[in-house]
């Protein structure tokens, strides 16, 4: 069964680093997601991304996040300047259809920020 | 208004015995329910999902009942086994307004004593 998968899943930075996490979601999906969960708490939606702009984000994808489609297959998050508070898991997720369509997530990479 | 609402945090049930897992809801537009599996390690997974046109709805051992005036939906597990035990996530979607991104409530952690 193809799957969404993510790199690295494990990255530790320093404060202020900027970090760049890899998804590579399903071939035929055309819509993509970022969620992250801090330890503990609950997934809670970033942004969403369709035909190579960004379709929706939430309070917390503030100026010190992107997301990019590089090439036909990659979808990227990076984070400009890490804080303490981005430590997190951060998982990627894709859709063949928009919304209310089963998210299929990758197993996520967690980020922990020192 | 956006908040999802999950009871109990955690949950320990003999083998087949039933689970059941509550979510309660305020944003009248959600119009998509979906409830997600997560096993330690791994992303979440889609269980089953239900629209508030119907009131119930089957997949296997796994039910989702929906209570539209109370604004609240439960899982129900029926026979829970040991590869049950996981963390379950109920979630909302306002689909019809737009929105791209799940809002999930904080997660039940189910254990299944054998």
């Amino acid at each position: 069964e193809p799957e969404v998968t993510q790199t690295p899943s494990h990255q530790v930075t320093q404060m202020g680093q900027e970090v760049i996490l890899r998804c590579v979601p399903i071939s035929n999906h055309l819509y993509f997601y970022w969620y992250r969960q801090i330890l503990g708490q609950k997934v809670e939606f970033l942004v969403s991304f369709y035909n190579n702009e960004i379709s929706e984000k939430s309070e917390i994808f503030d100026d010190q996040f992107s997301v990019e489609r590089p090439d036909g297959s990659n979808f990227t998050l990076k984070i400009r300047s890490t804080k303490l508070e981005d430590s997190a898991m951060y998982f990627c997720a894709s859709s063949d259809k928009r919304s209310n369509s089963p998210l299929h997530f990758g197993n996520g990479t967690r980020l922990t920020v020192t | 208004q956006q908040q999802v609402k999950q009871s109990p945090q955690s949950l320990i049930v003999q083998k087949g015995g039933i689970s059941i897992i509550n979510c309660a809801y305020e944003n009248t537009a959600f119009d998509y329910f979906p409830w997600y599996q997560q096993f330690p390690g791994k992303g979440p997974a889609l269980l089953i999902a239900i629209r508030p046109d119907v009131s119930e709805k089957k997949e296997g051992r796994f039910t989702i009942s929906f209570n539209k005036s109370a604004k609240q939906f439960s899982l129900h597990i029926m026979d829970s086994q040991p590869g049950d035990s996981a963390t379950y996530f109920c979630a909302a979607l306002d689909s019809g307004g737009g929105a791209d991104g799940l809002t999930f409530g904080k997660g039940t952690h189910l254990i299944i004593q054998p």
